[in-house]
């Protein structure tokens, strides 16, 4: 497997407009997690979901954050309108349930809002 | 809600060299899972090595060993023979065995390997 597979690695755009981020889990795994990572707050968690559900959003900071799952091999997190303080690194996730498994982490998508 | 704290922002240690770096963390559960990942400066994060809070034999992975300490809630990472690929950020993070498979991570610790 290629294993966790984000697009697109930068992202640079002007305040206002929306913001697209992807990503393809490793197949077989049934939970995806959206972290975010600045350094004022370090690494923190979004959302994740578990078969496709969204099971905690209490971490996506404001409304205009949105994250769907469609099928288990695709996922987005979307920002609308973007604002120059979503400037971070965004990371996607995958695991299997069991719980003494590891997560793998996709490469990160480096968002710049100008 | 657990928390995770690393006291060290930054390490150094020379080439061949021991260093340990702290994590602290916070909880009222009885079973869950310790990890420490490397970030290095390519951004992807990298598995290190992994704890379950109800094994008492310390983890160990090649170079790369844990002194957990459960009831001092402690569980620090000791890295020998360092090598300069060693240097990067290191996060130590928590998952519960009770909800859900989520991270809570500390907030890092920069380690810098001098030849």
């Amino acid at each position: 497997d290629a294993g966790v597979i984000q697009s697109p690695r930068h992202e640079v755009t002007e305040m206002g407009q929306e913001v697209t981020l992807r990503c393809k889990p490793i197949s077989g795994h049934d939970y995806l997690f959206w972290y975010r990572q600045t350094m004022m707050r370090g690494l923190e968690l979004l959302i994740y979901f578990n078969n496709n559900v969204p099971i905690d959003d209490s971490g996506m900071p404001e409304d205009r954050f949105s994250a769907k799952m469609p099928n288990a091999s695709f996922s987005t997190l979307k920002i609308q309108p973007s604002e120059p303080r979503d400037s971070a690194v965004y990371f996607c996730a995958s695991s299997f349930s069991t719980k003494n498994t590891e997560a793998f982490f996709g490469q990160g998508t480096r968002l710049t809002v100008v | 809600a657990q928390t995770v704290t690393q006291s060290q922002p930054e390490m150094s240690v020379q080439e061949a060299e021991t260093v340990t770096l702290s994590c602290t963390y916070d909880t009222s559960e009885s079973d869950y899972y310790l990890f420490w990942y490397k970030q290095p400066p390519s951004r992807q994060m990298i598995l290190v090595i992994r704890q379950e809070a109800y094994k008492q034999q310390n983890a160990t992975e090649n170079r790369f060993s844990v002194n957990f300490q459960k009831a001092a809630k402690s569980f620090s990472l000791k890295i020998s023979d360092s090598q300069l690929g060693d240097a990067a950020m290191y996060f130590c993070a928590y998952r519960s065995a009770f909800a859900g498979n989520m991270l809570t991570f500390g907030g890092g610790t920069r380690l810098m390997v001098k030849p």
